[in-house]
C-alpha cells in the first residue's frame, strides 16, 4: 500500500496568514492526488484534485501542488472559516490512502 | 444538488452484521463508481470500498475483505455496505461517497452513520 504523510501535524495562524500544507508519498503518484477539508463532526468536502486542479464552488485562495511523491496544498490568505483539519489522499492505486491530516487552528 | 444520505448505522455486538445503505439524489447513480470510507473516532479517514457503475468490479481494503460486501441497485438509486462478522475496530462513522468524474476521488460525501460494535 503506499502510505501518505503530511506536515506539521498542526499548525497555528491568524486570519490572513498564508499557510502551507505539505504531503508525501511512499512512492510517485503522478498527480492522483487529492485535498479535503473536514471540519468536526461535518464530513469532509474535496478541495483539490488531481494535485492542483480546484473543485466547483472552492474559493481560489486555495490552491494546490505538485507531482511525483511531493505535493502542497496553499491557503493564500487564512479566512475564519478555513480552521479545519485537511487530509491528502493518493488515488494512484487501490487502496486509496489518506494521510494522517493537519489541524489549521487559530493561534 | 447532489445528495447521498447513509442510513443503518447502530450498536451491535462484537461478530454481529449491519446493513448501512446510502440513498441518492441529484444524481444517476448508475454513471459513477460509488464509495465507502470510515473514521474512527478521533481518527483519520479510511477508504473500505469502491464498486463499478454496473456492479462487475469491486474493490475492498484488506482488513474488511471476506467481512464487508458493497453493493448497488441503480435502479433505487442506493448504494449499500453489508458487514458481518463485526469487530470492534470496525467502529467508526462510514460515509458513502461519489467518485470524481476524473479520478479516484471522493466529489460528494453523505452525511455519515455511526457504527458502534461493542458488547
Amino acid at each position: 500500500d503506499i502510505q501518505m504523510t503530511q506536515s506539521p501535524s498542526s499548525v497555528s495562524a491568524s486570519v490572513g496568514d498564508r499557510v502551507t500544507i505539505t504531503c508525501r508519498a511512499s512512492q510517485g503518484i503522478s498527480s492522483w492526488l487529492a485535498w479535503y477539508q473536514q471540519k468536526p463532526g461535518k464530513a469532509p468536502i474535496l478541495l483539490i484534485y488531481a494535485a492542483s486542479s480546484l473543485h466547483g464552488g472552492v474559493p481560489s485562495r486555495f490552491s494546490g501542488s505538485g507531482s511525483g511523491t511531493d505535493f502542497t496544498l496553499t491557503i493564500s490568505s487564512l479566512q475564519p472559516e478555513d480552521f479545519a483539519t485537511y487530509y491528502c489522499q493518493q488515488a494512484n492505486s487501490f487502496p486509496f490512502t489518506f494521510g494522517p491530516g493537519t489541524k489549521v487552528d487559530i493561534k | 444538488e447532489v445528495q447521498l444520505v447513509e442510513s443503518g448505522g447502530g450498536l451491535v455486538q462484537p461478530g454481529g452484521s449491519l446493513r448501512l445503505s446510502c440513498a441518492a439524489s441529484g444524481i444517476t447513480l448508475s454513471a459513477y463508481w460509488m464509495t465507502w470510507v470510515r473514521q474512527a473516532p478521533e481518527k483519520g479517514l479510511e477508504w473500505v470500498a469502491n464498486i463499478k457503475q454496473d456492479g462487475s468490479e469491486k474493490y475492498y481494503v484488506d482488513s474488511v475483505k471476506g467481512r464487508f460486501t458493497i453493493s448497488r441497485d441503480n435502479a433505487k438509486n442506493s448504494l449499500y455496505l453489508q458487514m458481518n462478522s463485526l469487530r470492534a475496530e470496525d467502529t467508526a462513522v462510514y460515509y458513502c461517497g461519489r467518485r470524481g468524474a476524473s479520478g479516484d476521488w471522493v466529489a460528494n460525501w453523505g452525511q455519515g452513520t455511526l457504527v458502534t460494535v461493542s458488547s
